[in-house]
Order: structure tokens, then sequence, then C-alpha cells
């Protein structure tokens, strides 16, 4: 069964501090692997898109890694605003018949205090 | 150039009711993906819809049903709601044959009380 898990399931950090949010998937065959943000009660907006060759991508703050072949990925968030107060969710997506199918982690909610 | 635009924003229903939510898709995607977030969990797979038909479906009974129209706008029905109907969904359109471009719309929020 294709899984993304993520870690921790929460996470409180000081302003202007890094943090680096874990995701492992079991997601086979693999097409590719994205964070989003996601705001309490808005959708999903996307931060970063990885292919199987691609093993860091950046996106102003965050930073993206994947290494697939443990079947992980991380997230490092670069100086903390207190804006960056969202959930984190990985997807991992898988080619289909009927077009790519998108397994969700359950998310990381971080909360950055002044 | 238009995100995904979802309706109502937010919705609140009785017990035993049905409800029609709506979505268009970001221009130059064909495709439509539905999906219910609970408080606090990541969002589940409902259905897809391309070509107006139903090409991909999640664990979701058949009261929930949908409908894809030329212009590749989505709408999704539930009938007789139960408290648990009660989450975010979430509409995603994508173009089909394309790796990338999943793109989320807002939401609306369903409450049944």
């Amino acid at each position: 069964k294709n899984q993304v898990e993520q870690s921790p399931q929460s996470l409180i950090i000081l302003e202007g501090k890094n943090c680096t949010l874990q995701c492992n998937y079991t997601v086979s065959p693999f097409s590719n692997l994205r964070w989003y943000k996601q705001d309490t009660g808005r959708g999903p907006v996307s931060l970063t898109i990885m292919t199987f060759s691609e093993n860091t991508k950046s996106n102003g703050r965050y930073t993206a890694t994947l290494d697939a072949d443990t079947k992980q990925s991380s997230l490092h968030i670069t100086a903390s605003q207190l804006s960056d107060s969202a959930s984190y969710i990985c997807v991992v997506s898988a080619p289909g018949d009927a077009g790519n199918m998108l397994t969700f982690g359950g998310g990381t909610r971080l909360m950055v205090k002044p | 150039d238009a995100g995904v635009t979802q309706s109502p924003t937010h919705l609140i229903k009785t017990r035993g009711q049905q409800v029609t939510l709506r979505c268009s898709p970001k221009s130059g995607h064909d495709t439509v993906s539905w999906y219910q977030q609970a408080l606090g969990q990541g969002p589940q797979f409902i259905f897809q819809y391309y070509e107006e038909e139903e090409r991909q479906r999640g664990n979701f009974p058949d009261r929930f049903s949908g409908h894809q129209f030329p212009n590749y706008s989505s709408e999704l029905n539930v009938n007789a709601l139960l408290l648990g109907d009660s989450a975010l969904y979430l509409c995603a359109s994508s173009r089909r044959g394309s790796n990338y471009g999943y793109t989320f719309g807002s939401g609306t929020r369903l409450t049944v009380v």
C-alpha cells in the first residue's frame, strides 16, 4: 500500500530559527515528490516539486532534499518567520493509467513564535 | 490567469440534506480531482474527472458523486449528509499528461449539523 509518513506531527520554534521536516514514503512506482504549505482552512500551495533525478530544490528560504534510494525527503526552513506558521504536507505522485495519483502525508503543523 | 476557483467558501447543512460544491479549474487544465480533508488530517482522494468521466475513485461511498462539464469545471455532490462529512473539500486541477502542475483551490468548508 502506498504510504507517506511525515515527522514530526507538530513543531514549535522561535522566530529566526531553522527547522527541518521529514517525509518517508513507500509509493512505487515514483513520479515526483512535492512539498505544500497549507494555512488553516485554505488550500495547499506548492513550495517545491522534485523528480527522481533531483536531489535538492530551493524556493527562497525553503530547501527540499530527496533521496530516492532510501525514499526519504526533507524540507528545511531557514530563518523562520511568523508567517511560516502552517501545515506542511509531503505529497508523492505515482503514474497511473488514468493519470498521476497523489498520496498525501498527514502533514507537520509548524508554529513559529516571536 | 485565474487559478482554481471553488464555491461556496463556507456552507452549513443539516444531516440528511444534499450538497453541491463547485470547482473551476486553472486555465489550460483539463483534469479535476476532489479531496476531503478532515480537521488536522491530510487530504483524502475522493475521485478524479477527465473528459467528463470519472477516471479514478478513492474509498468513498456512492453518496459522493460528481460531474465534469465540457468547459472542464466540475461539481461534487454529497447525498444524505452525515456529521462525519464535515470537512474542507479541496479541488485540484491539472493537465492530463503533465507530470507537474497540480493546483489546489482554497477549498469549501462544509459543516454538517
